[in-house]
């Protein structure tokens, strides 16, 4: 059974940078048939996908926080991260690293999700 | 605001059918298939529904969804206490090249 644990500060200043890792165990995060993703949730703005990276790299992220998203991959420690640049009080959220899986053409999910994390931007 | 639209709450008596709408547009809903979690307090979203209609092991038959054009349906029967929470519709989304989401619907079994 696939498991994903996010790990990182819970407090982060204004205008700094946020910095979660996710780390996959009970399967390898190097699968051809998924994307490894960030998805954060608020109570007013709901959950929104931040950005999701293949094995090789290659990285998508939503344009909205394009400027200040970097989401990049260590296969030989199962892990991915998420770095979130100049961060305000918007940014604060539960956020949550997932798998979503891509094995029939065109159809994508998340299936499997982390617990989640509670990020709060704060001086 | 959140890209696909669903209505903030539902309820219904044990033993009733309920169904919870979500709306989108051609980008999202209109071209991709549809999915469905469920979230209890304080836990991730958890995978009920994908593809519009395929049931993730151990989801019972009395949860179904479907979609029609831009829209899409969650369907409950046999209504339980066990599944209040809130309900979060998905899709991709090809204008975003990502995943888009419904604001969710809070499920209240009276």
């Amino acid at each position: 059974q696939l498991h994903l644990q996010e790990s990182g500060p819970g407090l982060v200043k204004p205008s700094e940078t946020l910095s979660l890792t996710c780390t996959v165990s009970g399967g390898s995060i190097i699968d051809s048939s998924c994307y490894w993703g960030w998805i954060r949730q608020t109570p007013g703005k709901g959950l929104e996908w931040i950005g999701n990276i293949y094995y090789s790299g290659d990285t998508f992220y939503n344009p909205s926080l394009q400027s200040r998203v970097t989401i990049s991959i260590d296969t030989s420690k199962d892990q991915f991260s998420l770095k979130l640049s100049s961060v305000t009080a918007a940014d604060t959220a539960v956020y949550y690293c997932a798998r979503e899986d891509n094995t029939w053409y065109g159809v994508y999910y998340f299936d499997y999700w982390g617990q989640g994390a509670q990020v709060t931007v704060s001086s | 605001q959140s890209v696909l639209t669903q209505p903030p709450s539902a309820s219904g008596t044990p033993g009733q059918r309920v169904t919870i709408s979500c709306s989108g547009s051609s980008s999202n809903i209109g071209s991709n298939t549809v999915h469905w979690y469920q979230q209890l307090p304080g836990t991730a979203p958890k995978l009920l529904i994908y593809n519009n209609n395929q049931r993730l092991s151990g989801v019972p038959d009395r949860i179904s969804g479907s979609k029609s054009g831009t829209s899409a349906s969650l369907a409950i029967s046999g209504l339980q206490s066990e599944d209040e929470g809130d309900y979060f519709c998905a899709a991709r989304d090809d204008s975003l090249n990502g995943c888009v989401f419904g604001g969710g619907t809070k499920l209240t079994v009276l």
